[in-house]
Order: structure tokens, then sequence, then C-alpha cells
């Protein structure tokens, strides 16, 4: 059972779009949500995160937004660039417990010229 | 900077062969982790260590083993290979094991034939 969701598998946006990537989960006690970009033959690497105290966090031009009750979360990149092109993995991981950080499959963006 | 080093950058292995993975990392850290990325996946944990001489099974165990011989250095064992195993490795270590960024090596691309 996937316990983080992540959709759509893949989204092309033009440039200066806003694109919306979204996440779901399953483990009501995970309490930290990281997001991880990885360009192609590269690593992952964290870009921004969100822990529920709050919900929403702005780093620049990415915004996470989270709903604690609904188990949902989206990424939002705004005046998107074509250097934005990576997939993004929504993560999640708990303070107790299963504290493994738990990787979704990914949403591959593609930001056209 | 943090820094996981793994080797080899990419291995051709024959089916039943043995394969080893090495991965080193200066950043003091004292959790390593073992992932495997496969198309269309994301990241999938395969064992963990958070002391030396010590490892933990993460999700996907089966027919890996793993060695934590130092603080700095981490290896992943397929003892016999198999064509299922054909996939991208990655190293990784974290301050601590909960709510904290993780640092990715640069990966191990293994194609078993």
């Amino acid at each position: 059972q996937q316990q983080v969701r992540q959709s759509p598998q893949s989204l092309t946006v033009w440039e200066g779009e806003t694109a919306i990537l979204n996440c779901s989960y399953e483990d009501s006690t995970f309490d930290y949500f990281p997001w991880y970009w990885q360009f192609p033959r590269e690593s992952p690497a964290l870009l921004i995160a969100i822990r529920p105290v709050s919900n929403k966090k702005e780093d620049g031009r990415f915004t996470i937004f989270f709903n604690k009750r609904e188990k949902k979360l989206s990424l939002h990149i705004t005046d998107s660039q074509p250097g934005d092109s990576a997939t993004y993995f929504c993560a999640a991981s708990a303070s107790s417990g299963s504290w493994q950080l738990i990787f979704g499959s990914g949403t591959q963006l593609t930001v056209m010229p | 900077e943090a820094a996981v080093t793994q080797s080899p950058r990419s291995k051709v292995a024959v089916t039943g062969g043995k394969v080893t993975l090495s991965c080193h990392q200066t950043n003091n850290h004292d959790y390593m982790y073992w992932y495997r990325q496969d198309t269309g996946h994301g990241l999938r944990l395969i064992h963990y260590s958070y002391v030396a001489d010590s490892t933990e099974k993460g999700d996907i165990p089966d027919g890996y083993k793993a060695s934590r011989p130092s603080q700095e250095n981490f290896s992943l064992i397929l003892e016999l290979a198999s064509l299922s195993q054909t996939a991208v490795y990655f190293c990784a270590s974290s301050d601590r094991g909960t709510n904290t960024e993780v640092f990715f090596g640069k990966g191990t691309r293994l194609t078993v034939v």
C-alpha cells in the first residue's frame, strides 16, 4: 500500500504559468513533509519542507499548501521557468513510530519556453 | 558542503554474480541509507544504519545485504545478482533519523545481464 501518493504523474506547463503538484498521505502520524527535486541524471535534493504546525510554507517561487484534515498537500511553482523542469518527489516521515522517509512516485514537470 | 560519494558510478554485472556498491560520507552523519530508484517509482529504502557495525532492514531488503564498518562507510551487497535488481541505487546520509534533510550521493546505475 502506497503511503504517499502524487499526482499527476507528469505535467507540462508554459513558461510563466503556475504549476501545481499534488500529494496525499495515509499515515496521520506523519509530521514532516519535504519535497525533493531531481534533475535528469542527478541525485535528489531537498527543495522545500513543511511541518504541520503551519499550513503554508513559502520559498521564493515555491509554496507548499498543507491541509491536515484532508491529508493533502500541494506544491505551487509560480512563474515557472524551463530550469524548473525536473521530477518532484513528495515525501513524509514521522517523529516517532515509522520514522523513515517515505517517498511518493514523483511528478515529472516540463516547463516549455 | 555535505558530501556523499558512491562507487562505482555504473556497473554491469552478470546474473548470479556478487556485486558490492560502496558509499563514503564526510558529513559526520550518524544515519546512512541505501535507496533504489526504478523508472516510474519513487525512492524505496533497502537498508539503513544509525550506528557503525549495525544495519537495519528497510522496505525492500530481500536480495540485499548491508555493511557499516565505520561511521563514514556503508556498503550494499548483492550476493546473487538478478535481472530484477537492475536499477539506480542511491546512498544517502542524514544527521538524525527523522525531520531532517537527507543528502544523496550521485547514484550507481547497475545493470544486471
